[in-house]
């Protein structure tokens, strides 16, 4: 059975840096390309980019170039996503979900981050 | 990068037909899915490539599209079917999500 587990939930404070995860089990992490999407409170999906994690290829959405880091460690089938400096702005679910051949089918069960003073 | 764009909402009586939209300029040029979200769960694929429906997605669930616009239906649609759709859609490389629409079964 495909699993995307993601990393828990987690308080920061402006400026402070964060890193969170999404592991693969139950396939071939590195066969399929992993995405993350951001979900700010009570609004719609925003796709923020993606990553193959065989090659750590990337792509990132216009508007999250610069804002974000994607990554992968394919020896642990873990993907990432990091931001260097938080915002309150950051405060939102962000799910990490594998692409394969009928699209975003699998997705993790998503990571809530709370940024504030 | 283009919007697609979808209702805010739409009603439906249980055991009514549910029609969602989606249109984007270039929505003709590229497949389209649809997800569904539930309030505190994480998003479910239910159509691909337009038309397709993944294993465990009920029949009454089609997709369908025609130039730029692309339709979600849903037949006798039942009070669990209550939730936010949202389309998809890419543009080059990239991925685009419709603004999403709250389904609500009266």
């Amino acid at each position: 059975e495909v699993q995307l587990v993601q990393s828990g939930a987690e308080v920061k404070k402006p400026g402070e840096s964060l890193k969170i995860s999404c592991q693969g089990s139950g396939y071939s992490f590195t066969s399929n390309w992993i995405g993350w999407v951001r979900q700010m409170p009570g609004k719609g999906l925003e796709w923020m980019g993606i990553i193959f994690p065989s090659d750590s290829d990337t792509t990132y959405s216009p508007s999250f170039q610069g804002q974000v880091t994607i990554s992968a460690d394919k020896s642990i089938n873990t993907a990432y996503l990091q931001w260097s400096s938080l915002k309150a702005s950051d405060s939102a679910m962000y799910y990490c979900t594998r692409l394969d051949s009928s699209g975003y089918s699998h997705w993790g069960q998503g990571t809530l981050v709370t940024v504030s003073s | 990068s283009y919007e697609l764009t979808q209702p805010p909402s739409v009603s439906v009586s249980p055991g009514q037909t549910a029609s969602i939209t989606c249109s984007g300029d270039k929505l003709g040029e590229t497949n389209t899915c649809w997800f569904q979200q539930k309030p505190g769960q994480s998003p479910l694929l239910v159509i691909y490539q337009n038309y397709k429906r993944p294993s465990g997605i009920p029949a009454r669930f089609s997709g369908s599209k025609s130039g730029n616009a692309a339709t979600l239906t849903i037949s006798g649609t039942q009070a669990m079917d209550e939730a936010d759709y949202y389309c998809q859609a890419w543009d080059s490389s990239t991925v685009i999500f419709g603004g999403g629409t709250k389904l609500t079964v009266l």
